[in-house]
């Protein structure tokens, strides 16, 4: 099956600085791929949607300066968090749709940021 | 996409059928129901999908009523590995919008 991957697994990082989280479709191309965020406890909430060549497009409550996605191949999207605060740590997970006939969509396993 | 209603938590015996019910009584003509699972600390994993017939593969059986309004999800015998998350979710298939999660049913497998 398809599969896609994210980088890193984890990180730890001070207040302050920003984060860059990687997700790959690695046997298949995704022209679009979303990002997630799931705080303890809680179900995924869809942050924004990443379009390769164009901008992505964020849903609502989501900073756009904060949470920088640049999707510059259709096999690599990248989600920046840009002056992190201890308020964003989260679990992070990217989702890529394969185009086709069923269209379903494959997740990553998940970047658990922490920020001190 | 139409709302679904699933139970908060479920308990299932090792080596026993896990069956777990989602409501869906909005489902529109063109609405698919798709299952996805989501073990601790791992993304989701889709599980299957079906339109109106009964679906199976190697992980779990999908039996969706003659109305449409519900569906159950069988795990034909549950092991340890499938204590999870299940999220139900009904939407287009192909549409092109992310997929939309619930609170789901946790499913707790004892041995």
């Amino acid at each position: 099956g398809a599969v896609v991957s994210q980088h890193p697994s984890w990180v730890i990082c001070k207040s302050g600085t920003s984060v860059k989280i990687e997700c790959r479709s690695l046997d298949f191309q995704a022209t679009t791929m979303f990002w997630y965020r799931q705080f303890p406890k809680q179900s995924l909430m869809l942050m924004a949607t990443s379009n390769e060549g164009s901008k992505a497009t964020y849903e609502q409550g989501v900073e756009k300066d904060k949470f920088l996605i640049n999707h510059a191949s259709l096999t690599l999207s990248t989600l920046t968090v840009t002056s992190a605060h201890p308020e964003d740590s989260s679990f992070y997970i990217c989702s890529a749709r394969e185009t086709g006939a069923q269209e379903t969509q494959y997740f990553g396993p998940g970047t658990r940021l922490l920020v001190l | 996409d139409a709302k679904t209603t699933q139970p908060p938590s479920m308990d299932c015996a090792e080596g026993r059928a896990a069956n777990l019910p989602c409501n869906h009584s909005t489902i529109s003509g063109n609405e698919y129901v798709y299952w996805y699972r989501q073990i601790h600390s791992q993304g989701p994993q889709y599980i299957i999908h079906g339109l109106k017939n009964n679906e199976t593969n190697e992980m779990a059986s999908l039996i969706i009523t003659e109305d449409r309004k519900s569906s159950t999800l069988i795990l034909p015998h549950a092991t340890l590995r499938d204590t999870a998350v299940y999220y139900c979710i009904v939407r287009v298939e192909g549409g092109r919008r992310a997929l939309t999660f619930g609170s789901g049913t946790r499913l707790q497998v004892q041995p």
